[in-house]
């Protein structure tokens, strides 16, 4: 079964400086999709970025960028000029064809002013 | 609507109440799929619809729960006789397709259910 980790239950950064959370995963399959999810306190679940495996390139969305190590079964999040907004737990996610999404535990970012 | 909604948002039963939990997908959406969000964890998927057929219920942890989505729309995730061990919040999901694997889940803002 596919499983996946999130080994930082919590981070810190200042305002306006540069975050990494990071994320390994295990799977035998090499067709998938990894995304990072934001949840805001007693608010919903939203879509920061997704990866498709087969792509080499790594994903960007403004200032929230991936670094996808296939081989190393890797999947960080970079969060660059972080806001005060960017507080929440993030979780990443691996997903097969149309089937469920498996998380991690989650890391919960506290932002610094 | 122009997101998923779910209702009620929060649920207090006493141990041994039946529950009935609503989600209401965006429209059109073919896929749906219901997790369970303990405390502080990441959500754990129950099961998956596509349209009214469901796919996959490998997730529900007994045979006190059940999920229905009889006109391909609205499902409901109904709990049998609740235990403590059933406090959780309730994700509901949905996706436009299920052909494909990289289609955005919509979630809702969740139901949270405490068994007293």
């Amino acid at each position: 079964a596919q499983t996946v980790t999130q080994s930082q239950p919590e981070m810190s950064v200042q305002e306006a400086e540069t975050v990494t959370l990071s994320c390994t995963y295990d799977t035998s399959e090499s067709d998938y999709y990894l995304f990072w999810y934001k949840q805001p306190p007693s608010r919903q679940m939203i879509l920061v970025i997704r990866q498709e495996a087969y792509k080499q390139q790594n994903a960007t969305e403004n200032r929230f960028s991936v670094n996808f190590q296939k081989a190393a079964k890797s999947f960080s999040l970079k969060i660059s000029d972080s806001q005060l907004g960017d507080a929440a737990m993030y979780f990443c996610a691996y997903k097969r064809g149309a089937q469920k999404l498996v998380f991690g535990q989650g890391t919960r970012l506290t932002i610094n002013p | 609507g122009a997101g998923v909604s779910q209702s009620p948002r929060y649920k207090v039963a006493k141990r041994g109440q039946d529950v009935a939990l609503r989600c209401d997908p965006i429209s059109g959406h073919v896929s749906l799929f219901w997790y369970q969000q303990a405390l502080g964890q990441g959500p754990e998927f129950l099961t998956y619809f596509q349209n009214e057929a469901q796919l996959d219920k490998s997730g529900l942890p007994s045979d006190r729960f059940f999920a229905e989505r009889p006109e391909g729309s609205v499902s409901t995730l109904k709990i049998q006789r609740t235990q403590q061990e059933d406090s959780a919040v309730y994700l509901c999901a949905s996706s436009f397709t299920g052909t494909s694997g990289g289609l955005e889940q919509f979630f809702g803002p969740g139901t949270r259910l405490t068994v007293l």
